[in-house]
């Protein structure tokens, strides 16, 4: 079984800038995360969808932070415009609906904003 | 959200058994005990989780306090491969909701 899909890998922009992160996540898996992890700490959720639609996005910056899961398969986050805060890794994650206790995440996509 | 605290880093020989502590006084009676792991440069990955009962699968053993206030994850031989953060998250059972809040983790050190 393949694994949740996210690139690029690493992004390098300046302040000011846009960047887009992709998400694929398991096939099948209802259920996608996007979690922001600055260096030192432990990964913060950002925005939830089951299927195509958002269940919690309390913690998303609005200004600044957007995601979207047309057609509730794969994913994209995108940045516009970037603060230096915004340096992190950015970690997608999947699971099904049923309860089996399990996340599973992507590599992530390491973001250094100068 | 219920909080957990774990120490900030633990030391272990290689193949020699890791007991990681996780103190989680305000839990609840519906709450899971969930353990992930986060090795250098990876997303974090599911290590193991339980409820009220001692739980073992190939990674690891989890031994739950008999008031569930506190949780130990058991590494029996740890390998240079299991250094990594260790993450203790509560996560309620009533939720069809599987998001996890994340602390600091504990950090894990094997020497060779």
């Amino acid at each position: 079984e393949a694994g949740v899909a996210q690139s690029p890998r690493y992004k390098i922009i300046e302040k000011r800038q846009s960047v887009a992160f992709w998400c694929n996540p398991i096939s099948g898996h209802a259920t996608l995360y996007w979690y922001q992890q600055i260096l030192g700490q432990g990964p913060k959720l950002l925005i939830q969808f089951q299927n195509n639609g958002v269940v919690d996005d309390s913690q998303l910056p609005k200004d600044r932070f957007s995601a979207e899961r047309l057609k509730g398969v794969d994913s994209t986050l995108k940045i516009q415009p970037a603060k230096l805060e915004d340096s992190a890794v950015y970690l997608c994650a999947s699971t099904r609906r049923e309860d089996t206790g399990e996340l599973f995440f992507g590599e992530g996509s390491r973001l250094t904003v100068l | 959200d219920a909080k957990t605290t774990q120490p900030n880093s633990m030391e272990s020989n290689e193949e020699e058994p890791v007991h990681l502590p996780c103190n989680h006084s305000t839990i609840s009676g519906t709450d899971y005990i969930h353990w992930y792991r986060q090795l250098p440069s990876q997303g974090p990955e599911y290590v193991i989780h339980g409820l009220t009962s001692n739980v073992n699968n190939r990674m690891a053993s989890l031994a739950i306090a008999e008031d569930r206030k506190s949780s130990t994850l058991i590494l029996h031989r740890a390998t240079l491969r299991d250094a990594a953060v260790y993450y203790c998250i509560l996560r309620p059972l009533i939720s069809n909701d599987y998001k996890l809040s994340f602390g600091a983790g504990t950090t894990v050190t094997v020497r060779a």
